[in-house]
């Protein structure tokens, strides 16, 4: 069946980095996106993968590998500010193409 | 960046009672979206819509649930009659198409709503 799947909390250090890992399986793959979320805020867009490899965007980075259905966030020298949860979404031809979201990694950056 | 305007960010309605949500999507985007979401639960995809019909329902798309935009108003989320479960925080987005684009959605901020 379809599902994303991603780990519900990590913790990591300020100046250091964190890498939100997310899963899925789908029929029809037709792309993978990132978004933040704080507390009681609106979804942001961060990113959009749908070839595989590493996409550089400066302060996060994304990986795709669609044959193991595997994507992760990588962001680099975190500050305190971005903790947040991060939500992988992915997008299925043969689900009527909506984005079905995994539940976001709430990600908490501590001094 | 673009914005998408929900009204109203918070109501609190009595359980049976009619409610609803109204969402400004950024303006020259043509698909819109509600996803649901509890507590500290994931968002979950209801309906997307466009060029006036409904494109796409989940199975918490209950028959209770509608959805229009009428004369490109206000793209709108009624809910009638509510129920307790009907309690969350409704997200509206837009996106400008089904393609490349269309994998970025605009969130609003969202319309919490408790029903009593």
């Amino acid at each position: 069946g379809q599902g994303v799947e991603q780990p519900d909390n990590l913790m990591s250090v300020e100046g250091t980095f964190a890498r939100v890992n997310c899963t899925y399986s789908t029929s029809g793959f037709n792309g993978l996106s990132w978004y933040q979320q704080r507390e009681g805020h609106a979804p942001v867009f961060l990113s959009y993968v749908v070839l595989d490899g590493l996409k550089d965007s400066g302060h996060f980075s994304t990986f795709l590998s669609r044959s193991n259905g595997y994507s992760y966030l990588l962001l680099t020298e975190l500050q305190i500010k971005d903790s947040a949860s991060y939500l992988c979404a992915v997008r299925d031809n043969s689900a009527g193409n909506k984005l079905t979201f995994g539940i976001g990694t709430r990600v908490l950056v501590r001094p | 960046g673009p914005k998408v305007l929900q009204i109203p960010s918070h109501q609190i309605i009595d359980m049976g009672q009619m409610v609803t949500l109204n969402c400004d999507p950024v303006s020259n985007h043509l698909y819109f979206y509600w996803y649901k979401q509890i507590l500290g639960q994931q968002m979950e995809f209801l309906v997307n819509f466009y060029n006036g019909k409904v494109m796409e329902k989940s199975k918490l798309f209950k028959d209770q649930f509608s959805v229009e935009r009428p004369d490109g108003s206000y793209f709108t989320l009624k809910i009638q009659p509510t129920a307790l479960e009907d309690s969350a925080v409704y997200f509206c987005a837009s996106s400008l198409d089904r393609g490349f684009s269309g994998n970025t959605l605009y969130f609003g901020e969202g319309s919490r709503l408790i029903v009593v």
